[in-house]
């Protein structure tokens, strides 16, 4: 079975800070692929970031980018020089090796401070 | 980034109707897709896989005969809420992937209020 864990409920940066948001994961599968999704006020759910579990680098996207730490099953997700519209929940989610299955976190709310 | 539609995005309905939502694929074709639930301030749980062609795969806890699945083509899959109660009210999310891609592209969402 695959287990999401995220251990921050909330979370407050200050604007043009960076932040970490925190994801642990567990799973018995090799093969595999975490997300970080950010959900808005509006409920759409906005793809940040993929990482799977076989790439060596740590997989970046513009400001986003997420520390994979396998042998800690971690896969914290990084933002850099926060802005106000970064202000959601964001989701860590893992999907197992057959991408049948998709594991969602319990979410952070992240609020940005002018 | 690939398009992912939702139809309604929202609907209020009486006890004991059924709803139906749509999920379509825009501009690729979805070899699956995937039907989410999220209730407020929660996280989104899971509740089935479908394939296109088969039948859906039915996430432990969820009822089938409830909430019909249907993946009828590589660009549509519909979600059926039979006999909704006011407990099934809640936000529904679709998403689909195309094969040998990681990303799965999610709809807008379909909120749904049962009085």
């Amino acid at each position: 079975a695959q287990k999401i864990t995220q251990t921050q409920p909330g979370m407050f940066v200050q604007e043009k800070e960076a932040v970490t948001l925190d994801c642990t994961y567990d799973t018995s599968d090799q093969s595999y692929g975490l997300f970080w999704y950010k959900q808005p006020s509006s409920g759409e759910m906005i793809f940040l970031i993929y990482q799977g579990s076989y790439d060596e680098q740590n997989a970046t996207e513009g400001r986003y980018s997420l520390n994979f730490q396998k042998a800690r099953k971690s896969a914290n997700l990084v933002i850099s020089a926060s802005q106000l519209g970064d202000s959601a929940m964001y989701f860590c989610a893992m999907r197992d090796r057959s991408y049948q299955k998709v594991t969602f976190g319990t979410g952070t709310k992240l609020q940005v401070i002018p | 980034g690939a398009v992912v539609s939702q139809h309604p995005s929202w609907v209020i309905c009486k006890s004991g109707t059924s709803v139906k939502i749509e999920c379509r694929s825009l501009d690729f074709q979805a070899t699956t897709m995937f039907w989410y639930r999220q209730f407020p301030k929660q996280s989104l749980m899971l509740m089935a896989t479908s394939n296109e062609g088969s039948k859906a795969t039915y996430e432990q806890g969820v009822e089938k005969d409830k909430f019909l699945i249907n993946h009828a083509s590589l660009t549509l899959s519909t979600l059926t809420v039979t006999s909704a109660h006011p407990e099934d009210s809640s936000f529904y999310i679709c998403s689909a992937r195309f094969k040998d891609y990681n990303e799965q592209f999610f709809g807008p969402g379909t909120r749904l209020t049962v009085l």
